[in-house]
């Protein structure tokens, strides 16, 4: 069966360590896309991709990237982690226009 | 104003009720999600609707695309609906989703 993974599910890091946090789908899904859910703001969108090499800033990207080098795979990247950066992260994969959606688990990131 | 509404935010009921969670939204799209989230849990898009209605189990969705509005009801409410529920529009233009804030349900037995 297709699916949608995040990994890792939990995460404890450092402040101004690298994190990378991966989703992989196998939907073949052109638009891949990562949220923050924080208490008080709902889902913010961080980065998004329409296809491979194709990505696009969110509402909140300052200090994360991402990069599509297949259609597969959208890692987010915390360049220098900080505490602001704690949260649970979603990734999401839909087809275009009235495609299905469909969302990984959640990965928990705590930046101490 | 935000792009997508919802009401109520909270919605509290007994075991057994009638439920509805409204969506109203501003901008064009080409399809509506319902979402739910149960607490520390994942997201599970329960309907995708461009029109009409839809109807799994004791979920009911429709949409009104003239009138932007959606809604969701739940027939015979149980504690395990307890969930936050949320709309979600795809931006017609950007394919982007739009997301209401939320309505956190809690059904008591």
């Amino acid at each position: 069966d297709a699916e949608i993974t995040q990994s890792p599910r939990h995460k404890i890091t450092e402040t101004g360590r690298q994190v990378t946090l991966a989703c992989h789908q196998t939907w073949n899904h052109n638009n891949m896309f990562w949220y923050r859910q924080d208490l008080g703001h709902g889902l913010r969108l961080i980065h998004y991709s329409y296809g491979v090499h194709d990505t696009n800033k969110g509402e909140v990207s300052d200090g994360y990237s991402v990069s599509r080098s297949n259609t597969e795979d959208l890692p987010l990247t915390l360049e220098s982690a900080a505490s602001s950066q704690t949260s649970v992260y979603f990734c999401a994969s839909k087809d275009g226009g009235i495609g299905e959606l469909f969302f990984g688990e959640g990965s928990r990131l705590t930046v101490l | 104003k935000n792009e997508v509404e919802q009401s109520p935010q909270n919605l509290t009921a007994q075991e057994g009720e009638f439920i509805t969670i409204n969506c109203s939204y501003s901008v064009g799209i080409s399809a509506l999600h319902w979402l739910q989230q149960h607490p520390g849990g994942g997201i599970v898009s329960l309907f995708m609707l461009s029109s009409g209605k839809k109807k799994h189990g004791r979920l009911i969705a429709t949409i009104n695309i003239q009138e932007k509005h959606s809604s969701l009801h739940i027939t015979a409410s149980h504690p395990r609906d307890s969930a936050v529920y949320i709309c979600a529009v795809v931006s017609y233009n950007t394919d982007k989703l739009i997301f209401g804030t939320g309505t956190r349900l809690q059904v008591f037995p």
